[in-house]
């Protein structure tokens, strides 16, 4: 299936702990993004990447930080991990540029700090 | 950017059409109307997008109005499995086609 997958889907981690959580997309996407959505259901965007650019939202603390390996894949490794970080992660893709063109999202990973 | 403004919630009975409105009266002319939906416990999903006409596909129609400032989503026929928070979002040019989710309106439908 044509699709965005994210693993793990259920991540719950102590304080302070580095998690890594992977997303793979076999669209043929160029531009890939991690979303964030909080307790309030808010989705607010984090990265927008692409194999030149990556594009940081300002508010997304620098222990956030996309690894790209190919084109496909778009992880995101967040180090020494906080309370406030627990939230559902969602992976998406577009086709780079195009405002014609929808973005296909995955199921989301639930993560949980305690 | 130029933001959008939709109701909190709408409510619509089973197998009736719903009218989901989206006023976006900062509007520029090279900025996209897309509508991407959530459902619970799961990730957004695309829905429909727009420029200038109206548009029709499997899942919704898209009415815009003729000044652009108001797009309504038309769901023909509702069902239990549409209740889910519907985001009507402009993809500018000016924030590089980003996809910038708002609160969106949750629609409940009742059997």
């Amino acid at each position: 299936d044509t699709a965005v997958s994210q693993t793990p889907k259920y991540l719950v981690t102590q304080m302070g702990n580095d998690k890594s959580i992977k997303c793979e997309q076999n669209l043929g996407h160029d531009t890939m993004y991690w979303y964030k959505q909080d307790s309030k259901k808010f989705l607010k965007i984090m990265f927008s990447y692409n194999n030149k650019e990556l594009i940081i939202n300002e508010t997304v603390p620098n222990r956030f930080s996309p690894k790209s390996p190919d084109k496909a894949h778009l992880n995101l490794h967040i180090n020494s991990l906080e309370l406030g970080d627990s939230a559902v992660y969602f992976c998406a893709s577009s086709p780079l540029g195009r405002a014609n063109y929808g973005y296909t999202f995955g199921s989301g990973t639930r993560l949980t700090v305690v | 950017d130029a933001k959008t403004t939709q109701p909190n919630s709408m409510e619509s009975n089973e197998e009736e059409p719903v009218h989901l409105p989206c006023n976006h009266s900062t509007i520029s002319g090279t900025d996209y109307i897309h509508w991407y939906r959530q459902l619970p416990s799961q990730g957004p999903e695309y829905v429909i997008h727009g420029l200038t006409s109206n548009v029709n596909n499997r899942m919704a129609s898209l009415a815009i109005a003729e000044d652009r400032k108001s797009s309504t989503l038309i769901l023909h026929r509702a069902t239990l499995r549409d209740a889910a928070v519907y985001y009507c979002i402009l993809m500018s040019l000016n924030s590089g086609y980003a996809l910038n989710f708002g609160k969106g309106t949750s629609l409940l439908v009742t059997p």
